[in-house]
């Protein structure tokens, strides 16, 4: 089955280290997206990408990094410089940019906690 | 820059009445996009309305778009306990430096009182 694979479901972080969320799809998707999710804001996009070895800042960018080598591929780091960290974060992918009116596919998210 | 905002933030309802979630763009939008995400899960794609003015069903789900694109809404018939979520609406960047972008309505959290 083609899907988004989000990896790990749960992580715990000291303050001041840098960590890795993982994320891979088999569904041969050209844009892949990372959304921060709190408690009562909704879904905020993070990081965005369109194709390979380009990507662009969504509205909250700051302290956080991404990597695009491989379509299936696009981790991201969340850095030391992140001042809130703890949040449920969903990655996404899309045969086409959203712009071209094409639906988001969620992964099942990592629950990331820093304490 | 857009603006997507949802109300209400919390709906409780019995089951059996009806819910409707409003969404409301501060820009005209090319499209606009529904998910409902479940408790504990993530985000999945209800449907899609591009028309100025359309309207789609989904058995008990209705689905609005508005005459000037800048707004809709989500109804649903006698609830059940299934429908227990949180609705979101999402719309598109315009172009340039947004396009690629979806951005979210906060969302309204639907509770189901059997």
């Amino acid at each position: 089955d083609g899907g988004i694979t989000q990896s790990p479901k749960y992580l715990f972080r000291k303050e001041g280290q840098n960590v890795t969320l993982s994320c891979e799809q088999n569904l041969n998707h050209d844009a892949m997206y990372w959304y921060r999710q709190d408690p009562g804001q909704g879904l905020r996009l993070i990081y965005y990408s369109q194709i390979v070895n380009d990507f662009q800042k969504g509205d909250i960018a700051e302290g956080y990094s991404v990597s695009r080598e491989k379509k299936e591929s696009f981790p991201l780091t969340v850095t030391s410089a992140q001042k809130n960290p703890t949040a449920f974060y969903l990655c996404a992918s899309s045969i086409l940019p959203t712009g071209k009116n094409s639906p988001l596919h969620f992964g099942n998210g990592t629950r990331l906690t820093v304490t | 820059g857009q603006q997507v905002m949802q109300i209400p933030q919390y709906q409780h309802v019995q089951e059996g009445e009806d819910f409707t979630t409003y969404c409301n763009s501060s820009t005209t939008l090319s499209n606009i996009q529904w998910y409902k995400q479940r408790p504990g899960g993530h985000p999945v794609f209800l449907i899609q309305l591009v028309k100025s003015g359309e309207v789609k069903k989904q058995k008990r789900l209705t689905f609005q778009f508005g005459e000037a694109k800048k707004n809709s809404s989500l109804h649903i018939t006698a609830t059940q306990t299934t429908d227990v979520g949180t609705y979101f609406c999402a719309g598109p960047g315009a172009g340039g430096t947004s396009y690629g972008k979806l951005t979210f309505g906060q969302g309204t959290i639907l509770t189901v009182h059997p």
